[in-house]
């Protein structure tokens, strides 16, 4: 079975510091791997993606790091902020399957004061 | 610009009673639909795709059905609530193979 394995499950972090929630996976077919935004009572929203041709992806304070060899991935967010406080679901992707995204189980993310 | 409307956004019905929700999207043409469910702990979990009008496939067999009646419409339905079908119910559409847009959801008590 398809698994997407993320983790923790919740995660508190001072302002300015440094959020980091981790995935794995196990289809080595896999080959887009995303993370996507999710506010209380909203569905989620694409936050940055990558594929397994880079090992790092940046986009101003988000930065996907890729580890193709450990069949893992992670999300850091720089500088966290209270805004950023939101669950976060990592996903994996086989290119042309109809964008059949397998999720993680998320990750609730609050940034404290 | 696309945009995708869900409703209703909030829905409380008794056990045994039959369910539709109703999904649309505007701006785009023949895009891929998709109902996901989301527990508490449990993620996103995928329920139906659709990749064209009757054309509907199921991940997980349940109580649950969907139709699409229109290129552009995406409906869920149950003839008998169970207790277990309460969550939040998020209706999603893609034309690139990457990128999922997800309506407003709706959050969906059996009581």
């Amino acid at each position: 079975q398809q698994q997407v394995k993320q983790s923790p499950q919740s995660l508190i972090v001072q302002k300015g510091g440094i959020s980091i929630i981790n995935c794995a996976y196990e289809n080595t077919a896999f080959d887009y791997f995303p993370w996507y935004q999710q506010f209380p009572g909203k569905g989620p929203a694409l936050l940055i993606a990558i594929r397994p041709d880079v090992s790092e992806k940046k986009e101003g304070r988000f930065t996907i790091s890729f580890n193709k060899s450990a069949k893992q991935f992670s999300l850091h967010i720089m500088d966290s902020q209270p805004g950023d406080s939101a669950t976060y679901f990592c996903a994996a992707d086989l290119t042309g399957t109809a964008s059949k995204l397998t999720f993680g189980t998320g990750t609730r993310l609050q940034v404290t004061l | 610009s696309q945009t995708i409307h869900q409703w209703p956004a909030t829905l409380v019905q008794p056990v045994g009673s039959p369910l539709s929700l109703e999904c649309t999207v505007e701006g785009t043409s023949n895009p891929n639909l998709y109902w996901y469910r989301q527990a508490a702990g449990r993620g996103l979990q995928l329920l139906f795709y659709s990749v064209g009008i009757g054309q509907i496939s199921s991940e997980v067999p349940q109580n649950l059905s969907a139709s699409r009646p229109q290129d552009r419409q995406f409906i869920l339905s149950s003839k008998k609530l169970l207790l277990s079908d309460s969550g939040f119910y998020l209706c999603a559409w893609s034309v690139r193979v990457e990128k999922l847009f997800f309506g407003s959801g709706t959050q969906l008590s059996v009581l």
